[in-house]
């Protein structure tokens, strides 16, 4: 699977957009672009999942250009309870193909 | 909204004794897994259980550990003779299909052995 770089962290006063940038330079045909989220002490979850293009949901949006050797996750006006670890992870869906590859994700602080 | 559950929330153990795991997974969901995150570093995959067997295993799931689902509801996850390097938080997930559909994390038991 492509190998995912994000920043290690990131910092961001409440109130204002938070965009992650991953870059998957070897990213496949088969495989698409998952971000998760991990709060202290609690097991990660889905935020949202994109193949191409843009994605949004009550979330977040994840911006995919044509050549989806990068994407970006946008979170809208953050507030603490932001504060996690987002992980970018390169999915590829097919049979046989069980497990999620954890990079070490990005830590958004959110300051008040 | 319906969610993994994991029990205990903390184990504590002496290194060379046996614990089993506790997960039950969303109901309809048909994929199994786990997966552990020492202390500070990243959530690393264990192993994957569909119908009644394991479909996938990461080389950290060695003969220490095995995985069941006894009945209907629970799956767990044991580790015959724990070891020191085995303390970490382990993560139960499910999913309705694979190929990398979206997985579902339980809350996490945190094992620590002394």
């Amino acid at each position: 699977l492509a190998k995912t770089t994000q920043p290690i962290s990131m910092d961001s006063y409440e109130g204002q957009e938070v965009n992650i940038t991953c870059s998957h330079n070897n990213i496949a045909t088969n495989d698409y672009i998952t971000w998760y989220q991990q709060f202290p002490s609690q097991g990660p979850r889905f935020i949202i999942q994109g193949y191409k293009t843009k994605v949004t949901n009550e979330v977040a949006s994840l911006f995919i250009p044509a050549d989806r050797k990068s994407s970006t996750l946008s979170l809208p006006r953050v507030s603490l309870s932001d504060t996690a670890v987002y992980y970018c992870l390169v999915v590829r869906r097919k049979a046989g193909s069980y497990q999620l590859t954890f990079g070490k994700g990005t830590k958004l602080s959110v300051i008040p | 909204e319906p969610e993994v559950t994991q029990t205990p929330s903390h184990q504590v153990t002496q290194m060379g004794q046996e614990v089993i795991l506790r997960c039950v997974p969303i109901s309809n969901h048909l994929y199994f897994y786990w997966y552990r995150q020492i202390l500070g570093q990243k959530v690393e995959f264990l192993v994957s259980f569909y119908n009644n067997e394991i479909s996938e295993k990461s080389e950290i799931f060695d003969d220490q550990f095995s995985v069941e689902r006894p009945d209907g509801s629970n799956f767990t996850l044991k580790i015959r003779s724990t070891k020191l390097e085995d303390s970490a938080m382990y993560f139960c997930a499910s999913s309705e299909v694979a190929g990398g559909d979206t997985q579902y994390f339980g809350p996490g038991t945190r094992l620590t052995v002394l």
